[in-house]
Order: structure tokens, then C-alpha cells, then sequence
């Protein structure tokens, strides 16, 4: 059983579309993350949820909006996608979240890989 | 210039050596994550420390707060450790910040 799956592993779509990525983990987790990897395999975080709470939100684009229904999951939206949003998308879990004495099991996608045309 | 900077860029070694890969930042931090980024892309935590030192099999994390620094050792080092490794700064809840990462090659 995978423990943090990204769906799809691979997305190409054409600039101006709308287009989301789901996250969902089976760790019993508190905590999860949205992470962008340029072409420069540069790691950047753009959102983090605990407990379905918005808890970090870096500059980023108002195209872009996480949403967690619940706390197994934390899917990435974005609208009117442009051709700097091609990257690497990571999503991870973790128990306990930046701020708190312990950050435990903290866990990664295997990457969602987004074309913009 | 980036608050994480990570020495060397890029390190080829022989299996067996001894690797020591470092981050320093210019901020205060409450926690530093280490992380390894495989060939394929997969992207393993490896430590989370605010103060001394941790070891996993043959990886050692250690971290002096004072002199804001972080260093990641591999002991006998195989081919297999062969990826880019990342460090990161965790600033109180809000903020986390990595390095450009550290690409080691591990030679048979």
C-alpha cells in the first residue's frame, strides 16, 4: 500500500486550463504539504494543512488553491495554468507540523510531473 | 542569496569514503530536515534535529545551533547512496526554506 499517493504521476495540459492533482495518504497523519520542484530541482513549499487547517501558505499564485476535505487528503487546484507552472509537484504527510516540538514519519509523494503547452 | 547554502554542489567519491555534506543557514530556525532525492525523483526524509546529533544505520546528522550550521556524514559509502541530498530550515511554523542540494556520486 502506497502511503502518500500523488494522482496523475504525469499531466500535460494546455496553458489557460484548469487542472487538479489529488493527494491522499494512509499514515493516519496530521499534516500535509504541497511542495513545487522547478527545472532547477529547486524544493519550494507552497501549502501546508494540519488537521484540514491552512497552517502555511507561501507566496504563491492566487491560481492556485489547496483543499482538504479531510485530513487523508489535500488536493492541488489551479486555474488558468501557465508555462512557469511546469514543475514537479510534490505532496507529503507528517505527524505533527512546523512549530511544534515533534515533526514525525514525515513522508513523500512520488511527484506529479505537470507539462503546461 | 539564498538563507540555505549547501557545500559542495556536487561530490564524486569511491565507495567506502567517507561523506560529509554541509548547510549553513542565516537564520534563526527551530528544526533542520534533511532529505535525499533519488535518481528517480522519490524524495525520502532522512532527519529532523534542533539540537546535537542523529544517526540512522550509516547516516549522521548533526547541527550546531550557535554557529548555524548542519553537516550530513555517510559512513562506508556505496553506490547505492549515490542522489541529491537537500537540506532544509524549518523557521516556527510558518516557513520552510531548502538548499539548492548536494548531488553525490558514490563510484563502484
Amino acid at each position: 500500500d502506497t502511503a502518500v499517493s500523488q494522482t496523475p504521476k504525469y499531466l500535460v495540459t494546455q496553458m489557460g486550463n484548469d487542472k487538479s492533482i489529488k493527494c491522499e495518504q494512509n499514515l493516519g497523519h496530521d499534516t500535509m504539504y504541497w511542495y513545487k520542484q522547478d527545472s532547477k530541482k529547486f524544493l519550494k513549499i507552497m501549502f501546508s494543512y494540519n488537521n484540514k487547517e491552512l497552517i502555511i501558505n507561501e507566496t504563491v499564485p492566487n491560481r492556485f488553491s489547496p483543499k482538504s476535505p479531510d485530513k487523508a487528503h489535500l488536493n492541488l487546484h489551479i486555474n488558468s495554468l501557465e508555462l512557469g507552472d511546469s514543475a514537479v509537484y510534490f505532496c507529503a504527510s507528517s505527524q505533527g507540523h512546523p512549530g511544534q516540538d515533534l515533526i514525525l514519519g514525515y513522508t513523500f509523494g512520488s511527484g506529479t510531473r505537470l507539462t503546461v503547452v | 542569496k539564498n538563507e540555505v547554502e549547501q557545500s559542495p554542489q556536487n561530490l564524486t567519491a569511491q565507495e567506502g569514503e567517507f561523506i560529509t555534506i554541509n548547510c549553513s543557514y542565516s537564520v534563526g530556525i527551530s528544526a533542520l530536515h534533511w532529505l535525499q532525492q533519488h535518481p528517480g525523483g522519490g524524495i525520502v526524509s532522512l532527519f529532523m534535529l534542533s539540537s546535537g546529533k542523529k544517526k540512522h544505520g550509516r547516516l549522521i546528522a548533526t547541527i550546531n545551533i550557535q554557529e548555524k550550521h548542519s553537516s550530513l556524514h555517510i559512513t562506508a559509502s556505496h553506490p547505492r547512496d549515490s542522489a541529491v541530498y537537500i537540506c532544509a530550515i524549518i523557521q516556527g511554523a510558518q516557513k520552510l526554506v531548502f538548499g539548492q542540494g548536494t548531488r553525490l556520486t558514490i563510484n563502484p
